[in-house]
């Protein structure tokens, strides 16, 4: 069963606006949550990241949303500029353990138009 | 520091062949990580190691897979008599706590 899932495979935003990406959860035992980005042929790179402790964090032009009882994140990203054309992906770390091992979402494909 | 690295960056084999993949993490980074990802997938975890102890194994990791990591530095993954199911992308990635910072990964086309 997919415990990330990123609903949206495929996101188109104009140059200067704002750049919603959502991810929903399902396990409550998650209690840490990242954004990473992907270009073609390397790999993720870690954007931001957020507790379950917290609802905000800010991080230059990247802001990540955590709303626990929707079980629910997003990345918004503003303004959006060409070179955040990439894949970006969600991930959530389980609370039981700490092996840290990251569990991600599927990833949407954002396109950011000049 | 030059971030995580892996290699090589492809690999093609043919089925029934075994193929090893190295891994150097970022040098103070204990735990080392890695994944597979398979086109229009996020990363899926294979395995965890804590300096050279190997502490997880997801159960996609079958008895054809091992991974090793001597001395808590470098780390190899094998893959005995490889698969056509087994191409994919393998990642690499290195941390000391919550963020993990990935190498360009490793390319296996199996034919």
């Amino acid at each position: 069963d997919q415990q990330v899932k990123q609903n949206s495979p495929s996101l188109s935003v104009q140059e200067g606006r704002i750049s919603i990406l959502n991810c929903d959860y399902t396990n409550s035992m998650f209690d840490y949550f990242l954004w990473y980005k992907k270009y073609p042929a390397e790999g993720p790179t870690f954007l931001i990241s957020i507790s379950s402790i917290k609802d905000k964090n800010e991080d230059g032009r990247f802001t990540v949303f955590l709303n626990k009882s929707a079980k629910h994140l997003s990345l918004h990203i503003v303004p959006s500029q060409p070179g955040d054309s990439a894949v970006y992906f969600c991930a959530a770390i389980p609370g039981s353990g700490n092996t840290g091992k990251l569990i991600f979402g599927q990833g949407t494909t954002l396109q950011v138009k000049p | 520091d030059t971030g995580v690295s892996q290699d090589p960056r492809h690999k093609i084999t043919k089925r029934g062949q075994n193929v090893t993949f190295r891994c150097d993490p970022i040098s103070e980074h204990n735990r080392l990580y890695w994944y597979r990802q398979t086109l229009g997938q996020g990363p899926e975890f294979l395995t965890y190691f804590q300096n050279e102890a190997q502490l997880e194994k997801s159960r996609l990791l079958s008895d054809r897979f091992s991974a090793e990591r001597p001395k808590g530095s470098f780390s190899t993954l094998e893959i005995q008599r490889t698969e056509q199911g087994d191409s994919a992308m393998y990642l690499c990635a290195s941390g000391q706590s919550y963020e993990q910072y990935f190498g360009p990964g490793t390319r296996l086309t199996v034919t």
